[in-house]
């Protein structure tokens, strides 16, 4: 399993930015797929997973109605676009591969891409 | 959306069985899975399902979920098993993370 993360980087606030997530080594569309992110020093917060088909999504409080996951299996690809941002959104954001055909246990994970948020 | 609490720190001696928590009212309905994360690293998943070790993975991870209470027990811990851990569930298809517990080895 590969996931490589992409898009990151600095951005103003109220800006926006969209992640991209290649994968590779198993049946893409197979699985579901999770964004999670981490501020410096600071725990692991999940952010928005969708299931194997695009049926199931979900988001955290914190970025509903500001960010928008999408999948598109022909391309073994994950996206998240991120609008609206703020400097609390400053995380290195995962991609991770589920078990399950929908949102429940990460199995795998990228290296991650770094957004700053800052003026 | 409800909350998973851990312990911000654990210490433990090499050799001895280090137990890490995971509380939460709402567990007996749910599974509980739990990531390693070194220095530098993403987050490993250590146990799925409450107790369930992912493939290859040392026997000296193991875990449990009494309905209030998830643990992951580390036993005969190892230097390199300092790491912050992890436990998460989810619900309703959103996904919860707890606020992590340092483990120390010393």
């Amino acid at each position: 399993v590969q996931l490589e993360e992409s898009g990151g980087g600095l951005v103003q606030p109220g800006r926006s930015l969209r992640l991209s997530c290649a994968a590779s080594g198993f049946i893409f569309d197979d699985y579901a797929l999770h964004w999670v992110r981490q501020a410096p020093g600071k725990g692991l917060e999940w952010v928005s997973g969708i299931s194997w088909n695009s049926g199931t999504i979900g988001y955290a409080d914190s970025v509903k109605g500001r960010f928008t996951i999408s999948r598109d299996n022909a391309k073994n690809s994950l996206y998240l676009e991120m609008n609206s941002l703020r400097p609390e959104d400053t995380a290195l954001y995962y991609c991770a591969k589920d078990l399950y055909s929908t949102p429940m246990t990460l199995g795998s994970w990228g290296q991650g891409t770094l957004v700053t948020v800052s003026s | 959306s409800f909350d998973l609490t851990q312990p911000p720190s654990v210490s433990v001696s090499p050799g001895q069985t280090a137990s890490i928590t995971c509380s939460s009212d709402s567990l007996a309905d749910k599974y509980v899975c739990w990531y390693q994360q070194k220095p530098g690293q993403p987050p490993l998943l250590v146990i799925d399902r409450d107790n369930m070790r992912p493939s290859g993975f040392p026997e000296r991870f193991s875990g449990s979920n009494s309905g209030k209470t998830a643990t992951l027990t580390i036993s005969e811990t190892q230097a390199l098993d300092e790491a912050d851990y992890y436990c998460q569930t989810w619900d309703a298809s959103h996904v919860v993370f707890g606020g992590g517990t340092k483990l120390t080895v010393l």
